[in-house]
């Protein structure tokens, strides 16, 4: 069964240094996601993406956060300068078109957990 | 502002209990009501709901949508341990698609 995919699994990084998580959506979605959860904490939004720009962010994607899909499968989410409040879980999710209702259904991949230290 | 708000937050029951989950939401531009298990990583996709009142099932998990109460409920019959998971209720709007999440619902299924 198709699966999102994410490395590395666990990323410990240094504050102020950048970092850049990887995601492989399911080959025929089109719609791509990035969400995050601070330990003990609500999965946030960050952003989302569709035809190779943003379509909506959240507030917690500032000017240090950018996305990017660099070839016909990755989708990357570049954190510029790590801050301690940066440490979290980091989901990669990925959609169909919208044609018909199943196409809505969201599916997630197992997570970058992000350190900093 | 859109907030997804679910109770209990935790919940304690044994095998073979039968327990309901509950998610009230307020999303500008509502367009689906997800529900998802959460257990050591990753959130797994259990039900997507769209219209009021149409019950969907999964072997022992069901869930249905108030589209006037703006709720939601998730039923689980003869619980298992296997069951033990956090359950995350998510609101999706109809534009991009962002899901809005509940805070979830820590179930544990005691022997």
């Amino acid at each position: 069964e198709p699966e999102v995919t994410q490395t590395p699994s666990h990323q410990v990084t240094q504050m102020g240094q950048e970092v850049i998580l990887r995601c492989v959506p399911i080959s025929n979605h089109l719609y791509f996601y990035w969400y995050r959860q601070i330990l003990g904490q609500k999965v946030e939004f960050l952003v989302s993406f569709y035809n190779n720009e943003i379509s909506e962010k959240s507030e917690i994607f500032d000017d240090q956060f950018s996305v990017e899909r660099p070839d016909g499968s990755n989708f990357t989410l570049k954190i510029r300068s790590t801050k301690l409040e940066d440490s979290a879980m980091y989901f990669c999710a990925s959609r169909g078109l919208p044609i018909r209702d199943s196409s809505y259904e969201q599916y997630f991949g197992p997570g970058t957990r992000l350190t900093v230290t | 502002e859109d907030k997804v708000v679910q109770s209990p937050l935790s919940l304690v029951v044994h095998e073979g209990d039968t327990v309901t989950l509950n998610c009230s939401y307020e999303v500008t531009n509502f367009r689906s009501l997800l529900w998802y298990k959460q257990e050591k990583k990753a959130p797994t996709f259990l039900f997507m709901l769209t219209s009021s009142g149409i019950e969907k099932k999964s072997g022992r998990l069901s869930s249905i949508l108030d589209k006037k109460e703006l709720f939601s409920i998730l039923n689980i019959t003869a619980t298992q341990t296997g069951d033990s998971a956090v359950y995350l209720c998510a609101g999706g709007d109809v534009q991009g698609g962002k899901l809005i999440f509940g805070q979830g619902t820590e179930l544990s299924v005691k022997p």
